[in-house]
């Protein structure tokens, strides 16, 4: 079985500064997916970026960036020039690649606030 | 296509009572799952279905719980004899893996989700 930690509850950033968030899992499966979702306010979950376990380069989506290290087994996202809208609950994932069954396993996520 | 949809959006029942939830998926999305979550934590996994068939349930989903996807489309969750610790936030999401494709595979697009409180 698959877990995901998210030790940190809460962060806070200044609005145009960067801030990383943190997350670590445990699998002895060697092709998976690692995802952030976000989660606005009383709003649904969104996709924020996908990394593939096989690719070494770490993936890049505008300002949001992961640092992915698979041998530590860490999955960390930067959010660059943080906005107020960045304001959400960010949950980390894993999903096991290929078999019957893409479940996602969450973490319990991270409440970050972006201060104006 | 506007994404996932559900409905309702929020259920209050009292204890005892039975409710049913509603997904749409993505028109093209042949898997569909649906999950639970608690206040301050992250969805934990309920069940899933490859078009109509239902193909893993978790333990969280007791006998009180059945889901179904009949033509491949869209899926309902039913919730019987509800109980108080069945308050959550359900969510469901669909997939739609397609190899060698320049789309996105295996990634999961979710719904807004059906906040139930139950009294």
């Amino acid at each position: 079985a698959q877990t995901v930690t998210q030790s940190q509850p809460e962060m806070s950033v200044q609005e145009a500064e960067t801030v990383t968030l943190s997350c670590t899992y445990d699998t002895s499966e060697n092709n998976y997916y690692l995802f952030w979702y976000k989660q606005p306010p009383s709003r649904q979950m969104i996709l924020v970026i996908r990394q593939e376990a096989y690719k070494q380069q770490n993936a890049t989506e505008n300002r949001f960036s992961v640092n992915f290290q698979k041998a530590a087994k860490s999955f960390s996202l930067k959010i660059s020039d943080s906005q107020l809208g960045d304001t959400a609950m960010y949950f980390c994932a894993f999903m096991k690649q290929g078999g019957a069954n893409s479940k996602l396993t969450f973490g319990k996520g991270i409440t970050l606030s972006v201060r104006p | 296509d506007t994404g996932v949809s559900q409905d309702p959006r929020h259920k209050i029942t009292k204890r005892g009572q039975n409710v049913t939830f509603r997904c749409d998926p993505i028109s093209e999305h042949n898997r569909l799952y649906w999950y639970r979550q608690t206040l301050g934590q992250g969805p934990e996994f309920l069940t899933y279905f490859q078009n109509e068939a239902q193909l893993e349930k978790s333990r969280l989903l007791s006998d009180r719980f059945s889901a179904e996807r009949p033509k491949g489309s869209f899926s309902t969750l039913e919730i019987q004899r509800t109980e108080q610790g069945d308050s959550a936030m359900y969510l469901c999401a669909s997939s739609f893996p397609v190899r060698g494709s320049w789309v996105r595979t295996d990634t999961q697009y979710f719904g807004p989700g059906t906040r139930l409180t139950v009294l």
